[in-house]
């Protein structure tokens, strides 16, 4: 029972390049979301995703782009990396009606730095 | 803007103490509350949560919240805490989008370090 799976779980990457981080889900869940998570910051939305081809910008989507081909597939981007995006990326994913978040499943994090 | 607030960034404990974390919203409609703890090095897992009903809710691992909407408020208790309740806990509160969608908001997170 896999639930929210995420890849890489650490990169190092220069300023300038780009990368694609995955988060795959197998529960079936409509909503998928991304987070970043900074010290003394909490988590903080980058952009979510209510169901499959859907995709909405959250807190800080400066930077990021995201795709939901697939339901179970939520890719977040980074078209060129900065220093500030350097931080943990965590993925997750809920069942959700339209009146109630029934709660999350988070993945275990990628941590990226970037240099 | 809704927003939400966790007032104790840092907490220090003995054992066996009581704990009794704040988290306050601000959004006068219908919410979805959450308590998510964080070991360290690990990924966020949910503690308790609330949708509509008795306002006293218990959790996993000994830990309950009120919810108390005159004022706003979703606190987490624990009666006697061990050092393997030592993490950091984050209050989620699921404001309406403007789709409609529930979309959840993280406290900025509660350090607790628990003294054996």
């Amino acid at each position: 029972n896999a639930g929210v799976t995420q890849t890489p779980k650490f990169r190092v990457l220069k300023t300038g390049q780009s990368m694609t981080l995955l988060c795959a889900q197998d529960m079936n869940h409509e909503y998928m979301y991304w987070y970043r998570q900074d010290p003394g910051m909490g988590l903080r939305l980058i952009h979510y995703s209510v169901g499959e081809g859907t995709t909405a910008k959250g807190e800080v989507p400066d930077g990021y782009n995201v795709s939901r081909l697939k339901k179970q597939n939520f890719l977040l981007g980074l078209e060129s990396a900065a220093p500030s995006q350097t931080s943990v990326y965590f993925c997750a994913s809920s069942y959700s009606d339209r009146a109630v978040n029934y709660g999350y499943t988070f993945g275990s994090g990628t941590r990226l730095t970037v240099v | 803007a809704q927003s939400v607030s966790q007032h104790n960034h840092h907490v220090i404990l003995s054992e066996a103490a009581s704990l009794e974390l704040g988290c306050n919203y601000s959004y006068g409609g219908t919410v979805n509350l959450f308590w998510y703890v964080q070991y360290p090095g690990q990924h966020l897992q949910l503690l308790l949560k609330y949708f509509s009903g008795d306002p006293l809710v218990k959790g996993i691992k000994g830990f309950e919240a009120e919810f108390i909407k005159s004022k706003f408020s979703f606190n987490l208790r624990k009666p006697s805490v061990q050092w393997s309740d030592t993490a950091e806990y984050f209050c989620a509160v699921c404001f309406p989008s403007s789709g409609g969608s529930y979309i959840p908001t993280f406290g900025r997170g509660t350090s607790l370090i628990v003294h054996p």
